[in-house]
């Protein structure tokens, strides 16, 4: 159990246009996910936090208009990287927290793969 | 959270063990002490974590100090799959507030 998807794994995206990555919990309702991204030999950095129904609060320094979050669904978070630049490029981890009997650890976070965003 | 404090690289031979320290001297009593582990491209994985008393899973072994002011992971049988940076993290832990920052870490490299 405590499972979580991301999707795309990699997207290469052209300068300007907008990209969505998906961030799924299989098998458990996540009342919260969180998003960090991780520059190149760099350790991974807290975007934001979302709730379910929810506003996401974003970290220092994250421009929210930016970076889009949306948990419309106990199951899933969206991040849209809107205008995309080079300097966006990164690796984007979400994890999702939550749980119950059916995971064996309530309230523990639980992360996704990643999603390699290249913008070209 | 409290601040941790790692060795930025270590080396370790295929088939021993290897003892990953980390400094928490700041850690309150209702933290627990949490280690996760991210191979190159992946997502952090969960490896333990203990509050106070010594534990042992599947994957580790942690060792907290009595004073709580230090702990060390030990992968009692180091593979070349374990290389990857460990992060250790102090945390309040399965609450419903905390969330996971994650420090620079300590870059495992298991040598054959």
């Amino acid at each position: 159990g405590a499972v979580v998807s991301q999707h795309p794994s990699w997207v290469i995206c052209k300068s300007g246009t907008s990209v969505k990555i998906e961030c799924r919990s299989l098998d458990f309702q996540a009342t919260t996910m969180f998003w960090y991204r991780q520059f190149p030999k760099q350790s991974l950095m807290l975007m934001a936090t979302s709730n379910e129904g929810s506003k996401a609060t974003y970290e220092q320094g994250v421009e929210k208009d930016k970076f889009l979050i949306n948990h419309a669904s106990l199951t899933l978070s969206t991040l849209t990287v809107t205008s995309a630049h080079p300097e966006d490029s990164s690796f984007y981890i979400c994890s999702a927290r939550g749980g119950g009997a059916s995971t064996g650890s309530y309230n523990e976070q639980f992360f996704g793969p990643g999603t390699r965003l290249t913008v070209l | 959270d409290a601040k941790t404090t790692q060795p930025p690289s270590m080396d370790c031979a295929e088939g021993r063990a290897a003892n990953l320290p980390c400094n928490h001297s700041t850690i309150s009593g209702n933290e627990y002490v949490y280690w996760y582990r991210q191979i190159h491209s992946q997502g952090p994985q969960y490896i333990i974590h203990g509050l106070k008393n010594n534990e042992t899973n599947e994957m580790a072994s942690l060792i907290i100090t009595e004073d709580r002011k230090s702990s060390t992971l030990i992968l009692p049988h180091a593979t070349l799959r374990d290389t990857a940076v460990y992060y250790c993290i102090v945390r309040v832990g399965g609450t419903s507030y905390d969330k996971v920052i994650f420090g620079p870490g300590t870059s495992l490299s298991v040598i054959p």
